[in-house]
């Protein structure tokens, strides 16, 4: 299988851009994806990049990839409390998405 | 507009007891996924099918069977539930290409 790893924690100001980290080590990732999930609740999808883009942007997210060092990151820009959840970096594989420990956002007002 | 549908939300075993918690998607998608979801562990794969009919394991299926009922629906049975199986289980569905997953809202399963 394949390996994911994002930092367990990251705490911004209200207002700030948040960047939220993943590394993986399945370079034939066609797809990797960003799912958000909040307390109590499923896996939401964010966004998505195609793994022959370097960057997709939409609205307040912005995806960068750098394939050749097999690192994947979102960036929130103008954080809101709302934005507050953990967040999942998952590449897609053959048959399966692969998900890293996820990362949880805390936004301080 | 339900999407995929997990019952039961909660559960409470006692160690040696069997249930079976069900899923349904009503998106007509082929492809239907069996999750667990641990403290510090993301999300891993224990079953899946790629289409009705057909069955396969994935990461951590020890302990678990599964039945692709029809299309839509999609079973997760514990014959003898463990403490070790305490855990959050989610159900997805795929439809093809790079669509994304999309998950249920989970069972939160307690075994004591």
């Amino acid at each position: 299988g394949e390996d994911v790893e994002q930092s367990l924690f990251l705490s911004v100001r209200e207002g700030d851009s948040s960047v939220i980290n993943c590394t993986y080590t399945d370079s034939s990732s066609t797809y990797l994806y960003w799912y958000k999930q909040e307390p109590g609740a499923g896996l939401q999808l964010l966004t998505y990049i195609f793994s022959n883009m370097d960057m997709k942007q939409d609205q307040r997210l912005t995806v960068l990839l750098n394939k050749k060092d097999k690192h994947l990151s979102l960036r929130i820009a103008d954080t809101q409390t709302g934005d507050s959840a953990i967040y999942f970096c998952a590449p897609r594989g053959a048959n399966n998405l692969f998900f890293g420990t996820g990362t949880r956002l805390t936004v301080i007002p | 507009n339900a999407g995929v549908t997990q019952t039961p939300k909660f559960q409470v075993l006692k160690t040696g007891q069997s249930m079976t918690l069900q899923c349904a998607q009503d998106m007509n998608h082929n492809s239907m996924y069996w999750y667990r979801q641990d403290p510090g562990m993301g999300l891993r794969l224990i079953y899946y099918s790629a289409s009705e009919g057909t069955t396969d394991k994935g990461e951590v299926p020890n302990g678990y069977n599964v039945s692709r009922l029809n299309k839509r629906e999609f079973s997760l049975r514990l014959e003898s539930a463990a403490p070790s199986q305490t855990s959050v289980y989610f159900c997805a569905s795929y439809p093809s290409g790079g669509s994304p997953l999309h998950f249920g809202n989970g069972t939160r399963l307690t075994v004591t």
